[in-house]
């Protein structure tokens, strides 16, 4: 059965501060890694990986993806309040119809 | 461009009775997936359609169904409600798998 492991769970950290997200993940068929920011209701893409080794980067979000080590890290630079949310990993499996998400990690950000 | 749109927002049911959720994709994309995602839990695949035919299910009973129409927009019904099908379910449409998918709002599902 596909498994992908998120960790820490929970996570809160003060403004300014540096954090790092991570991703493990035991699946058949891997086509991608995506990475998903869930604030009320709707998960918002982030970031989608598909090749080891390249950083994909927007604003102060980046992601990286080891496909020998099966695990992928999100990081967030210089937090800010607004960044509070629960941050979901997703692999993308088979023929591309199936999202295995994690439990998902709840970054909270104060002032 | 016109996202991903799910109604209704909110619904209350009786444990035993039927529901209909809908969902209608994001202009161009031909692929609309179900996810169900319980309190504190990711999303779980429920299933996808893509060209109004059933392409993948998870580990949901029959009674989780569903339908797309030429339009590309989709239904979710499920029958015999239980309490443990009391959760948010989103829906996420799709072009192609390598382009990612677009999450609505999501329906909740409340069954007492």
């Amino acid at each position: 059965e596909d498994k992908v492991v998120q960790s820490p769970l929970s996570l809160v950290v003060h403004e300014g501060d540096t954090v790092t997200l991570n991703c493990s993940y035991e699946v058949t068929n891997f086509r991608s890694l995506l990475w998903y920011k869930q604030e009320k209701k709707a998960p918002t893409f982030l970031f989608m990986l598909t090749s080891s080794g390249i950083e994909k980067k927007s604003g102060r979000l980046s992601s990286i993806l080891d496909k020998k080590e099966l695990f992928s890290i999100l990081n967030i630079t210089a937090t800010q309040t607004g960044d509070s949310a629960i941050y979901l990993c997703a692999v993308l499996t088979g023929g591309g119809n199936k999202l295995t998400f994690g439990t998902g990690t709840q970054l909270k950000v104060e002032l | 461009e016109t996202g991903v749109t799910q109604s209704p927002t909110h619904l209350i049911k009786t444990r035993g009775q039927q529901v209909t959720l809908r969902c209608s994709s994001q202009s161009g994309h031909n692929t609309v997936s179900w996810y169900q995602q319980a309190l504190g839990q990711g999303p779980q695949f429920i299933f996808q359609y893509y060209r109004e035919e059933e392409n993948g299910r998870g580990n949901f009973p029959p009674r989780f169904s569903g339908l797309q129409f030429p339009n590309y927009s989709s239904e979710l019904n499920v029958n015999a409600l239980e309490l443990d099908d009391s959760a948010l379910y989103l829906c996420a449409s799709s072009f192609l798998a390598n382009y990612g998918y677009t999450f609505g709002s999501g329906t909740r599902l409340t069954v007492v």
